[in-house]
C-alpha cells in the first residue's frame, strides 16, 4: 500500500461544481502539502500545513481551500470549479529534518482533475 | 517571477553516456536543493539533495554539483540507463525546516535515454 494515498485518482466535473480531493498518509509526518502540476509549469504549491492547527497559503491558493482533519488527512476543495483548474494535483508529506534543511517530500500518485 | 529555472525542457542521451541536467536559481536565500524524478502516472520521487554548505553530493550514479556564486546546480547521471528516462525537477528551499520553509520547483526537464 502507498504511504501517501490520494482519492480520487481521476475526476471529470463541470464548471461550478464543488470538488474535494482527499489525501491520507501513513508515514506519521506532521507536514502535508498540496501541489498542482500543469504542462510546462512544473509543480506549484497551493496550500501547506505543518500540523493539525496550522494552514498556510502557497503561491496559487486562490480558488482553493483546504482542511486538515487529522495528522494523517489533508483535503483540498474547489468550491466552484473552473476550466483553468484542470490539472494534475499532488499531495505530499514531509517530516521536520533540520539537519537536512527542508527534508524531502514524499508524494502521492496524483489526482487528475478535468473541469469541463 | 520564476525563482528556480530549468531552461532545457528536454534532453536526449545515449545509454552509457553522461546526462547533465541544469538548474539556475535567483533567490540568494535558498540554502537547500533537491532533485526529484517523475515517471508518467506516478508522483515525483526524491532523488538526491545538497546543502549550501557543500558543493558536491554523490549517491551511486547520481552526483549533484552546486555553484553558489553562479546560483547554479547540476545533476550528473553516469552512466545513463534507459530506466532513467523521466522528468527531473529541481527544487529549492530557504530558511531550513522552520516556519519559513517552502519548497519551490522548476518546470522540469524530460530526460530520454536511448538504448
Amino acid at each position: 500500500d502507498a504511504d501517501v494515498t490520494q482519492t480520487p485518482r481521476n475526476r471529470i466535473t463541470k464548471t461550478g461544481k464543488r470538488i474535494m480531493l482527499e489525501c491520507s498518509q501513513t508515514k506519521g509526518h506532521d507536514r502535508m502539502y498540496w501541489y498542482r502540476q500543469d504542462p510546462g509549469l512544473g509543480l506549484r504549491l497551493i496550500y501547506y500545513s505543518f500540523d493539525v492547527k496550522d494552514i498556510n497559503k502557497g503561491e496559487i491558493s486562490d480558488g482553493y481551500s483546504v482542511s486538515r482533519q487529522a495528522q494523517a488527512k489533508f483535503s483540498l476543495s474547489l468550491e466552484s470549479a473552473i476550466p483553468n483548474q484542470t490539472a494534475l494535483y499532488f499531495c505530499a508529506t514531509s517530516d521536520f529534518a533540520p539537519s537536512r534543511g527542508a527534508g524531502e517530500l514524499f508524494f502521492g500518485e496524483g489526482s487528475r482533475l478535468t473541469v469541463l | 517571477d520564476q525563482q528556480v529555472k530549468q531552461n532545457s525542457p528536454s534532453l536526449s542521451v545515449q545509454e552509457g553516456r553522461i546526462s547533465i541536467l541544469n538548474c539556475d536559481y535567483t533567490n540568494s536565500m535558498f540554502d537547500y536543493f533537491l532533485w526529484y524524478k517523475k515517471y508518467p502516472a506516478e508522483g515525483p520521487t526524491f532523488l538526491i539533495s545538497i546543502s549550501s554548505i557543500k558543493d558536491k553530493n554523490e549517491d551511486g550514479r547520481f552526483t549533484v554539483f552546486l555553484n553558489k556564486s553562479a546560483k547554479h546546480l547540476s545533476l550528473h547521471i553516469v552512466p545513463s540507463q534507459p530506466g532513467d528516462s523521466a522528468v527531473y525537477f529541481c527544487a529549492a528551499s530557504a530558511g531550513g525546516g522552520g516556519s519559513n520553509y517552502k519548497l519551490t520547483f522548476g518546470k522540469g526537464t524530460l530526460l530520454t535515454v536511448n538504448p
